[in-house]
């Protein structure tokens, strides 16, 4: 039971590039979701997923897209990046069951130069 | 609009003392939840402890307890006889549970704690 996987760890990128972070978890949760992490501003959520193939926006969803094609995998796309959108990205997951607690992953940690 | 403010960026404690890490909350919902998790310098995010809008008691694991006072819409988190592995980032963190609402955890912007030897 590995619970919830992020894929790279970390990335380096140009400016108008643009890359995908996969989110995976193994605990049949329903809920998903994406935030960003930057120094003295907590956590801010960008987009999330109630279900497969649901998606919706979150705090800061611009500059981002999302897909949930399978219950299992979230995906975070950056159709051209900039800089930012440097930040330490986490994934986390919840049955989606109410009082139910969430469950992150160890982060991505993105620059984009 | 919902709003989670935690007032203390950082904060020293000498260890085996208790320490109390303040988070207020804002919300015209009667039915939501408060979280705090943990980040250590690892950078993983560690779910700490829960208490539900409904809950009459206070919730306790381990040596983490939650202070929770619900007129003044206050959910501070209480370490007992700290240790130096408490040295971390804390957040408190709140989700609304009414029926149709946007399913969306709002967090604050963290405290980080030290413990001193």
């Amino acid at each position: 039971n590995a619970g919830v996987t992020q894929t790279p760890k970390f990335r380096v990128l140009k400016t108008g590039q643009s890359m995908t972070l996969l989110c995976a978890q193994d605990m049949n949760h329903e809920y998903m979701y994406w935030y960003r992490q930057d120094p003295g501003m907590g956590l801010r959520l960008i987009h999330y997923s109630v279900g497969e193939g649901t998606t919706a926006k979150g705090e800061v969803p611009d500059g981002y897209n999302v897909s949930r094609l399978k219950k299992q995998n979230f995906l975070l796309g950056l159709e051209s990046a900039a800089p930012s959108q440097t930040s330490v990205y986490f994934c986390a997951s919840r049955k989606g069951l109410g009082q139910d607690t969430q469950y992150f992953g160890p982060g991505t940690r993105l620059t984009v130069l | 609009a919902q709003k989670i403010t935690q007032t203390q960026p950082g904060m020293f404690v000498q260890e085996k003392e208790a320490v109390t890490l303040d988070c207020t909350y804002d919300t015209s919902d009667q039915s939501y939840g408060l979280f705090w998790y943990k980040q250590p310098s690892s950078g993983e995010m560690i779910f700490l402890i829960y208490q539900g809008s409904y809950d009459e008691q206070n919730a306790t694991e381990g040596r983490y307890s939650l202070n929770f006072q619900k007129a003044r819409k206050s959910a501070n988190l209480v370490i007992s006889a700290s240790q130096l592995g408490d040295s971390a980032m804390y957040f408190c963190a709140m989700r609304d549970f009414t029926w149709g609402r946007d399913d969306k955890i709002i967090f604050g912007k963290g405290t980080r704690l030290h413990i001193l030897p």
